[in-house]
Formats: C-alpha cells, sequence, structure tokens
C-alpha cells in the first residue's frame, strides 16, 4: 500500500542527546515536510523539501536539522540544542511542493518524542 | 499575511444531530483551503478541500463546506454525527503568493459526539 511510514511511534530522549526521526514515503511525492505538534495546538512547520539534496526551514527550525539524499526518505534530527522537545512529530508528503496552489499535503502517522 | 482562527476549541453534540465547526480566514490573495480530522495519536486526513471552483464542498463520511468569501468563512458541517466522528478538526488555509504558497493551520476544534 501507498503511504508515509513514520518511526519509531514513540522515543524518549535523554538531556543533551541527538534522536532521528525517521519518514519514508512510497507515493512519489517531490515535497515532504516535518510539522511539530504540542498538546492543544496546531502545526508548526519545522523544514520543509520541495526536492531532493535541497531542503529550506519553516517556522521552528532552531533545535532540527534535516537531509533528503534520497526523494523517498525525509528524516529529522532533533538536536541537543532543542530546549523543548516534547511533543508530536508529523511528516507529511504532496506531490509538488508549496508554489502549488491546492496542493494536498498527506501526512504519516506521527511519532511522539518525549524527554526523560 | 494569512491567518486562520477556529471559533470554538470544543464542541459537543449528541449523536444524531448536526455537526457546525467555525473557521475563518484572513488572507491577501484567493486562498485555497483544507479541513482535516485528526483521531487520538494519528496522523491528519483529509476531509475535503476548496480550490476556486464551487463554493460547496463535499468530503468523505458526510461532511461538507461552504466557502464564504464576504463572510471570509470556510465552516465545516454535517448533518448527523455518529460517534466515529469524535475527533481534532483543522482548518488551514494555504495562499499563493510570489516565491510560493505556504499553509497555515487552524488551533482545531475538538468534537465530541455523546450517545
Amino acid at each position: 500500500d501507498g503511504g508515509i511510514t513514520q518511526s519509531p511511534k514513540y522515543l524518549f530522549r535523554k538531556e543533551g542527546q541527538n534522536v532521528t526521526l525517521s519518514c519514508e514515503q512510497n507515493l512519489n511525492h517531490d515535497a515532504m515536510y516535518w510539522y511539530r505538534q504540542d498538546p492543544g495546538q496546531g502545526l508548526r512547520l519545522i523544514y520543509y523539501s520541495q526536492i531532493v539534496n535541497d531542503f529550506q526551514k519553516g517556522d521552528i527550525a532552531e533545535g532540527y536539522s534535516v537531509s533528503r539524499e534520497k526523494k523517498e526518505s525525509f528524516p529529522l534530527t532533533v538536536t541537543s540544542a532543542q530546549k523543548n522537545p516534547t511533543a508530536f512529530y508529523l511528516c507529511a508528503s504532496s506531490i509538488k511542493g508549496f508554489d502549488a496552489i491546492g496542493n494536498t499535503i498527506y501526512f504519516g502517522e506521527g511519532s511522539w518524542l518525549t524527554v526523560v | 499575511a494569512q491567518s486562520v482562527t477556529q471559533l470554538d476549541s470544543h464542541v459537543s453534540v449528541s449523536e444524531g444531530t448536526p455537526v457546525l465547526l467555525r473557521c475563518n480566514y484572513s488572507s491577501s490573495y484567493s486562498p485555497s483551503l483544507f479541513w482535516y480530522v485528526q483521531h487520538p495519536n494519528k496522523g491528519l486526513q483529509l476531509l475535503l478541500k476548496y480550490t476556486s471552483a464551487a463554493t460547496l464542498v463535499k468530503g468523505i463520511n458526510g461532511f461538507e463546506a461552504e466557502f464564504k468569501k464576504s463572510e471570509t468563512s470556510f465552516h465545516l458541517t454535517k448533518p448527523s454525527a455518529h460517534m466515529s466522528d469524535a475527533a481534532e478538526y483543522f482548518c488551514v488555509v494555504s495562499e499563493s503568493w510570489n516565491a510560493g504558497n505556504m499553509l497555515t493551520f487552524g488551533g482545531g476544534t475538538r468534537l465530541m459526539v455523546k450517545p
């Protein structure tokens, strides 16, 4: 089945550790995105990529890093510089990037990151 | 700059009664508008979208929304609520601009359905 796969579903991080969240899509979408969702709040854009080997900062990129070496993969690293990383992280993809009007974005099932 | 306001953070209805989730937006250009649903610990699923075609948009699971430019609204409705409709709903606005077009999410409305 086509879709977006995020792993792990639940992840615990110790203070000072870097952790990486995986996102893989087999939809042949060009664009991929990472969003952060805090309880009771909407989504905020962390990073996005509209093409392989290129990515752009979103609204809250500080303390995060990404790579886009393959079209189907867009891993997110939460670094120790991110002071409040506990949140629900959603990966998404779309056929085209943000320059397409009415472009529909499809979401993965999300990953919970908790700092312990 | 674009923004979207979901007027109710929580809505509670009885099963079988109508659902109304309110969304107002502001946009400098002709926007595209979406409604997504999120069940607990799940990703977001697209319910419906408006992209300057018919102003009344029909989506999945019996939901529909009407784009009203004069009121800058895009309210989500369903004639009869089902228990499985209990979830968080997000209104999203997307507008085009010179360098691209970005999504802005509303704060979400939690729909509760009572038996």
